[in-house]
């Protein structure tokens, strides 16, 4: 069935320095890739997404990036501060079903 | 414009009691989802509405679990009688209809505790 797989399920980073989420996913059918944020007592937000026809894409201190061959997409966060700190969530999507990963705690050490 | 909003926010009930959530999806979308996290596990998908119709309801657990969206706005879900096993925190989520996937909005969940 369909899978998504995230690595690594806590991550803490020194405030400045950078952050990377890797995720896999199952079906190939998949096209459509969100990374949402959550906050403590907060529902998911979506904070950047890339389709099947796309690489990489960027946004700010953002980036996301897709391999479809290998079925591998990542979140990038560069000069990571405080308020990055929260649980990212990968997800793949066909039509409109998300399948999300199961979460990566992210700390930013002061 | 108002978010999707879910009430309550927190439940707390027995085994083998009644519990029904609400979800009110940002107004005009036609796309309505359910989604379940058990602690520490990921964002598990149960079912999505377009409109009134039960487009895919392959997530949800059992026939404990009953959820509706009469006339195609907000929308219920029930679980009856609640097991130890069905806590965790439920989210809805809504998002317009179109061929191209299109960003789904979550409510805040409700965290649901069954003792």
């Amino acid at each position: 069935g369909e899978n998504v797989e995230q690595h690594p399920s806590t991550l803490s980073v020194q405030e400045g320095d950078s952050a990377v989420i890797k995720c896999t996913y199952s079906d190939s059918a998949s096209n459509y890739f969100p990374w949402y944020k959550q906050e403590l007592g907060k529902g998911p937000q979506l904070i950047i997404d890339i389709r099947s026809n796309v690489g990489e894409k960027k946004d700010q201190r953002i980036a996301v990036t897709l391999n479809k061959t290998a079925k591998h997409f990542s979140l990038h966060i560069t000069e990571t501060q405080p308020e990055d700190s929260a649980v990212y969530f990968c997800a793949a999507s066909k039509v409109d079903k998300i399948i999300f990963g199961k979460g990566t705690r992210l700390h930013i050490l002061p | 414009e108002a978010g999707v909003t879910q009430f309550p926010s927190h439940s707390v009930i027995e085994k083998g009691q009644t519990v029904t959530l609400r979800c009110d999806p940002i107004s005009g979308h036609d796309n309505l989802y359910w989604y379940r996290r058990v602690m520490g596990k990921e964002i598990k998908f149960l079912l999505h509405f377009v409109k009134e119709s039960k487009q895919d309801e392959s997530g949800m657990p059992n026939n404990r679990f009953l959820a509706e969206r009469t006339g195609g706005t907000y929308s219920t879900l029930k679980v009856q009688p609640a097991e130890l096993e069905d806590s965790g925190v439920y989210f809805c989520a809504s998002s317009h209809l179109g061929r191209r996937n299109t960003e789904a909005f979550f409510g805040q969940g409700t965290r649901l505790t069954v003792v």
